[in-house]
């Protein structure tokens, strides 16, 4: 069956930065256009991006544009979230998804917090 | 970009009807997602494309659309159901997701 599995998340100082990871199995990685959602304490789902099957093309939430950068490795079956220049809003969730225009699996999610 | 508009809450008792709305004028042209978040899980697909399902999701809940509003519909509420579901949607270039701000059903 599906399996995404996220790892990376932590603490880390505002201004900061982290890489996310997602491992996916169970199913042909490369055909897969892939997501990054996250979730702040408390809060409703936020999408964050998205890149495509072959990984050419790439689309960001406004909130992230130009701090995030989304990437994958066909050969490893692994999707990655570059964060930097955090931020203390950025604390959340992360969940990589997989899908084109909506997320039809789901991993568990890896915790990233931003304090002082 | 636009704003999936859903209540934040809905309460129904077991057995009954739970109808979650959804809208946004995009809504009459761009699909519509469904997805179900128990507490301390991940999301699941339970609608997709207004009102197709996934397998393995019960027959109880399904997806309609009318105009600008799309509507979740869970027959024969059961506890278990208790979550927050949220709407989804994508703009017309497909760069970019959105979701509605969730609504909390609770059983009573």
């Amino acid at each position: 069956q599906v399996q995404l599995v996220e790892s990376g998340g932590g603490v880390v100082q505002p201004g900061g930065s982290l890489r996310l990871s997602c491992e996916g199995s169970g199913f042909p990685f490369s055909d897969y256009g892939m997501h990054w959602v996250r979730q702040a304490p408390g809060k409703g789902l936020e999408w964050v991006a998205v890149i495509s099957d072959d990984g050419n093309n790439k689309y960001y939430a406004d909130s992230v544009k130009g701090r995030f950068t989304i990437s994958r490795d066909n050969s490893k079956n692994t999707l990655y979230l570059q964060m930097d220049s955090l931020r203390v809003e950025d604390t959340a969730l992360y969940y990589c998804a997989k899908g084109g225009e909506y997320f039809q699996h789901w991993g568990q999610g890896t915790l990233v917090t931003v304090s002082s | 970009s636009y704003e999936l508009t859903q209540p934040p809450s809905v309460s129904v008792s077991p057995g009954q009807t739970a109808r979650i709305t959804c809208s946004a004028d995009a809504l009459s042209k761009e699909y519509a997602y469904w997805y179900q978040q128990k507490p301390g899980q991940a999301p699941v697909l339970l609608i997709y494309k207004d009102s197709e399902r996934p397998s393995g999701i019960p027959e109880r809940f399904s997806g309609s659309t009318s105009g600008t509003t799309v509507t979740l519909t869970i027959s024969e509420v059961q506890v278990e159901d208790e979550a927050d579901y949220y709407c989804q949607s994508a703009d017309s270039s497909g760069k970019s997701m959105i979701f509605g701000g969730g609504t909390k059903l609770t059983v009573l």
